[in-house]
């Protein structure tokens, strides 16, 4: 798996949207960039997955730079929910055999009211 | 679906004492894992599972023992607790079929939050 690199923690203004980069410059062809995130004292959440192209869901939105050495994260309206630690982990998509996820420190976002 | 369900939310356990940490899942996920959490170290791989009646170990499966009798069932046996096994622990489920995309779309339960004494 690609090794990622994340800011250690983030601010936010309730509603308005929280960009949380995620740097992954050695990340190969056939690697796919995961979201998910840990609300305190419960389990880690997936979000959302992309390759090269945008993606967005009712959660998020991603986007990955055209070389592919950078993503963020988009939540276009933080609530104070959204407080967690969120988590940019690169991985081979089809074709690996290794299920474990390695999750890293995270970025902590704090959505102040 | 009830998702990823864990019991129990709490334990106390003195030193070697055993018990047996609870994990179902209603989404016919073929994986399923058991993960460690403590300050500082992130989530650590104990034992894992791609179908019934196979299981392997991850990084850290000392003192665990699994089994895999039913697709929706994976229990994590702590054999003689001791205090270095206090810790919050999760269990997830994927879905595995043909190497798919979607085993790294995990699911994970509320975890179980254990305290060895």
């Amino acid at each position: 798996d690609a090794k990622t690199t994340q800011p250690t923690s983030m601010d936010c203004a309730e509603g308005r949207a929280a960009n949380l980069p995620c740097n992954h410059s050695t990340i190969s062809g056939n690697e796919y960039v995961y979201w998910y995130r840990q609300i305190h004292s419960q389990g880690p959440q997936y979000i959302i997955h992309g390759l090269k192209n945008n993606e967005t869901n009712e959660m998020a939105s991603l986007i990955i730079t055209e070389d592919r050495k950078s993503s963020t994260l988009i939540l276009p309206h933080a609530t104070l929910r959204d407080t967690a630690v969120y988590y940019c982990i690169v991985r081979v998509g089809r074709g690996g055999s290794n299920y474990k996820l390695t999750f890293g420190k995270g970025t902590l976002l704090t959505v102040n009211p | 679906n009830a998702g990823v369900t864990q019991t129990p939310k709490f334990q106390v356990l003195k030193t070697g004492q055993s018990m047996t940490l609870q994990c179902a899942q209603d989404m016919n996920h073929e994986y399923m894992s058991w993960y460690r959490q403590d300050p500082g170290m992130g989530l650590r791989l104990i034992h894992y599972s791609v179908g019934a009646g196979i299981t392997d170990q991850g990084e850290v499966p000392n003192g665990y023992n699994v089994s895999r009798s039913t697709t929706e069932d994976f229990p994590l046996r702590l054999l003689s607790a001791a205090p270095s096994q206090t810790s919050v622990y999760f269990c997830a489920s994927s879905y595995a079929k043909d190497r798919s995309l979607a085993k790294n779309i995990q699911y994970f339960g509320a975890g179980t939050r254990l305290s060895v004494l």
